[in-house]
């Protein structure tokens, strides 16, 4: 069974904008990350943020984390069409000192010219 | 440097086939997981491998699935009597160690279709 939800599940905008994403989780974790998939194959790894941390930035990224309401929010600024994918939310709500990743069902971002 | 790899890229078998798909994990990687997607699904946890040993099998759906990695290094998932509901899309993915902030990187995965 999957953990999250993220919201929404498609989102269609003009490269400049800024997208934002949100994911909603189930259980207590040890932290959170944002993954980034092209064509349906391998995923590419974005930004990690701890379940102590509050917001977090790279590059054009930004996650917030709320552990009080268990949602995190990925926005992209300043959007290219290049960022156009498939995102998902992964937490680790796993106390065996691994990193078990439970996936959300992911946002469908497309950027338009 | 390389990254994860994994083979073949695209499998087509028949129902009732048994069906083997290989990882090969960045080199020196001690921990090793193997995902499952199904279309417009994210990934779900199968197996994961610390070393030589599965130290958490949990997410295999029954005993047809089986995963091994006998000198802690490649990886090979095995599917016996594949069934149509087996058809997604598997990924491995390695990361250096087996620690909770430790990131994972996922390979290109294997299409399997059961027709």
């Amino acid at each position: 069974s999957q953990q999250g939800e993220e919201d929404p599940q498609a989102l269609s905008i003009q490269e400049g904008e800024n997208a934002t994403m949100n994911c909603s989780y189930k259980t207590s974790i040890n932290n959170l990350q944002w993954y980034r998939q092209n064509s349906g194959r391998g995923l590419v790894h974005l930004i990690l943020i701890r379940s102590n941390e509050r917001e977090k930035h790279s590059g054009r990224l930004r996650v917030t984390l709320d552990t009080s309401k268990k949602s995190s929010s990925l926005l992209i600024t300043a959007s290219r069409a290049a960022d156009t994918a498939s995102y998902f939310c992964a937490t680790d709500p796993n106390s065996g000192g691994y990193n078990k990743l439970i996936f959300g069902a992911g946002t469908r971002l497309a950027v338009h010219p | 440097g390389a990254g994860v790899s994994q083979t073949p890229s695209n499998k087509v078998t028949e129902k009732g086939k048994y069906v083997e798909l290989r990882c090969d994990p960045i080199s020196g990687h001690t921990a090793l997981y193997w995902y499952r997607q199904s279309l417009g699904q994210g990934p779900e946890f199968l197996i994961y491998f610390q070393g030589t040993g599965a130290a958490d099998d949990s997410g295999l759906p029954n005993d047809r699935f089986f995963a091994v990695r006998p000198e802690g290094s490649v990886s090979t998932l095995k599917i016996q009597r594949t069934e149509r509901g087996d058809s997604a899309v598997y990924l491995c993915a390695s990361s250096l160690t087996s620690g909770n902030t430790d990131t994972q990187y996922f390979g290109p995965g294997t299409r399997l279709t059961v027709l």
